[in-house]
């Protein structure tokens, strides 16, 4: 159990284009998502904290109109990064929470974004 | 505020030998604390996690750690290592739901 899914598991795309990704918890209803960023040999850096239909929390740093997020069910979760730029590749991470569990989170295979 | 400190950014082990990844934290309050494991263009998976109680922790694939609160550690251990353990390992703690990363340790397995 507790499965979470991202689709797709790798993209590329052009500069100025928008990227969506979706992340999916499979068999359990999940009220929170997170999303990470992970530059290669680094750690997971959090991005947003998602709550079922509400406006995502975004980290400092984090610009809320370059990464949408959107969190319209207990199993979907959407991260779109508009307008990518060669410095928006990365490799992007969701994780989901469903709060059964305290503190446990289940993580996504990841998606690796390549903006040319 | 929580942070986490893994020492080694790379740890070098030949084959069957014993594994230990170290992991210090700091917390204001109890830790959750937990180890994960990331193989290349993977997610993370969860190895084990420390919340109440046994302060030694079982993991999956032979994997423990132990709780010293004394020393603010959660050291990783496996008494033989194996090939396919050859990965990156974050430590991590959490005071409520949101958990922050130590930068990871990755494990060279020599054959």
């Amino acid at each position: 159990g507790a499965v979470v899914s991202q689709h797709p598991s790798w993209v590329i795309c052009k500069s100025g284009t928008s990227v969506k990704i979706e992340c999916r918890s499979l068999d359990f209803q999940a009220t929170t998502m997170f999303w990470y960023r992970q530059f290669p040999k680094q750690s997971l850096m959090l991005m947003a904290t998602s709550n079922e239909g509400s406006k995502a929390t975004y980290e400092q740093g984090v610009e809320k109109d370059k990464f949408l997020i959107n969190h319209a069910s207990l199993t979907l979760s959407t991260l779109t990064v508009t307008s990518a730029h060669p410095e928006d590749s990365s490799f992007y991470i969701c994780s989901a929470s469903s709060g059964m569990i305290k503190n446990e989170q289940f993580f996504g295979p990841g998606t690796r974004l390549t903006v040319l | 505020a929580q942070s986490v400190t893994q020492l080694g950014s790379h740890v070098s082990v030949s084959e069957g030998a014993l594994v230990l990844l170290r992991c210090n934290y700091s917390s204001s309050v109890p830790p959750y604390l937990f180890w994960y494991v990331q193989y290349p263009n993977q997610g993370l998976q969860l190895l084990l996690k420390y919340t109440t109680g046994a302060t030694l922790v079982k993991g999956i694939n032979g994997f423990e750690a132990e709780f010293k609160k004394s020393e603010t550690s959660f050291h990783l251990t496996k008494p033989s290592a194996h090939m396919s353990d050859a990965a990156e390992y974050f430590c991590a703690v959490s005071e409520d739901y949101i958990p922050t990363f130590g930068r990871g340790t990755s494990l060279i397995v020599h054959p």
